[in-house]
């Protein structure tokens, strides 16, 4: 079982909609996360980060951390077709970088 | 800013060949992952460097190699490419090992074995 996984696999919504995206750890020890993006030929870019429980919003993109749960998820407010890519959750035992494990993804399309 | 730049783009090669994928980088990062990128299986990583002259094995390392020959290059050796095999290579840097989990990307390389 992989240790971070993502639903839904793939994810349609209208322009101006919003975007949901869900992760879960299975491993307690793995409860630092992080969200990244790839556009289609490109590398995943980082996103934004969460650490602590609650909300963290930073723009457009707000995430949302359980950590009893180990559940965190992406939302996407108005989203824009420039928003269609592959999105990551990473998680890591702690808040350094060397030991992210991805999820296997959500492609999100937004359609115009 | 700075560029994660990954060579070649494209690789094709045949059964049991030996390949090298180069990656540099002008962000004077300390540290510099592979991953290995396979469709629906997320990023899973082959080969990491602390530092310079450092090199580490990552959860997928069987049947690749690593050098990194200087701060702002790292190469990834694949011993023996399997047949069918399709992949995309992903070269990564950070700051440095304890820092806050942002990873900056190369556009990637894209293996296909015939």
């Amino acid at each position: 079982q992989q240790k971070v996984q993502q639903s839904p696999e793939s994810l349609s919504v209208p322009e101006g909609g919003m975007a949901s995206l869900n992760c879960t750890s299975s491993d307690r020890n793995f409860q630092y996360f992080w969200w990244y993006r790839q556009h289609s030929g490109e590398g995943p870019k980082a996103l934004m980060s969460i650490f602590s429980d609650g909300d963290k919003k930073e723009g457009r993109f707000t995430a949302h951390l359980n950590k009893a749960s180990l559940h965190v998820s992406l939302h996407i407010r108005d989203s824009q077709p420039s928003d269609s890519a592959l999105y990551f959750c990473a998680a890591s035992e702690h808040s350094g970088s060397w030991q992210l494990i991805f999820g296997s993804g959500t492609q999100l399309t937004v359609m115009p | 800013g700075g560029i994660i730049t990954q060579t070649p783009k494209f690789l094709i090669g045949q059964e049991g060949q030996k390949l090298t994928l180069k990656c540099q980088q002008n962000f004077n990062h300390d540290t510099m992952y592979w991953y290995r990128q396979d469709s629906g299986k997320g990023l899973r990583l082959i080969y990491y460097s602390i530092t310079e002259n450092d090199l580490q094995k990552g959860d997928l390392s069987e049947g690749y190699d690593a050098s990194r020959e200087k701060k702002s290059s790292f190469s990834l050796t694949v011993t023996s490419a399997q047949k069918n095999e399709m992949a995309v290579f992903l070269c990564a840097s950070s700051i440095n090992w304890a820092n806050t989990g942002q990873l900056y990307f190369g556009e990637g390389s894209k293996l296909t074995v015939l």
